[in-house]
């Protein structure tokens, strides 16, 4: 069956720390990969997406993903975050009809 | 550009009577949006997919004849909720699915109480 995970639920980081939320993925083929945020009151927003080609993905609010086929993931990483980022972050995978299965999410909080 | 709305942010209502929450793509035109219910600190799940002038696809385990999907125009789907128990109350997000980058823009979602 085709799933998401996402293995940590909740990561703590000090504002200017580096920060990396683990995505793995199983499906038959590659499919589509995304990286979402949701920040209380609003809507998902895509920070990246993986179709094909380059496997290292750069997004928005400096975040970037890598795709590594082998390890069946598709990490987040940004190198300093802000109190911003603080926010639940989901990563899904997709299908060329464009259902999206996401992973359980992980909390970002972040510390002075 | 690629803004999704949802109508009304939130409601409540009372058991057995039905809510139609809207979901709207305000700058472009959407063959296909998704409804996904979210339950507190929960993850995202697909309830069922709207394509333009056809019947909504849905998911095995959600009820068709409680969820009613309406896809009336390229630009605005419903959902309604009929009908409405507490246990339906939850957190219902929409997205539409841009045909040329095949990427989905989330609406803010409708918070439904139902007492």
């Amino acid at each position: 069956a085709q799933s998401v995970t996402q293995p940590d639920i909740h990561i703590t980081v000090s504002e200017g720390a580096s920060l990396e939320l683990r995505c793995n993925y199983s499906y038959g083929a590659t499919p589509y990969l995304f990286w979402y945020v949701q920040s209380p009151g609003q809507g998902l927003q895509l920070l990246l997406k993986y179709f094909s080609g380059d496997t290292l993905v750069q997004g928005i609010k400096g975040f970037e993903a890598e795709f590594k086929r082998s390890q069946s993931s598709f990490n987040l990483r940004k190198p300093s975050v802000h109190w911003s980022d603080a926010a639940e972050y989901f990563c899904a995978g997709g299908d060329s009809w464009g259902k999206l299965q996401f992973g359980a999410g992980t909390q970002v909080v972040v510390t002075p | 550009g690629a803004v999704v709305s949802q109508h009304p942010s939130w409601v409540i209502c009372k058991s057995g009577t039905s809510v139609k929450i809207e979901c709207r793509s305000l700058d472009f035109q959407a063959t296909t949006m998704f409804w996904y219910r979210q339950f507190p600190k929960q993850s995202l799940m697909l309830m069922a997919t709207s394509n333009e002038g056809s019947k909504a696809t849905y998911e095995q385990g959600v009820e068709k004849d409680k969820f009613l999907i309406n896809h009336a125009s390229l630009t605005l789907s419903t959902l309604t909720v009929t009908s409405a128990h507490p246990e339906d109350s939850s957190f219902y997000i929409c997205s539409a699915r841009t045909p040329r980058t095949d990427t989905q823009y989330f609406g803010p979602g409708t918070r439904l109480t139902v007492l």
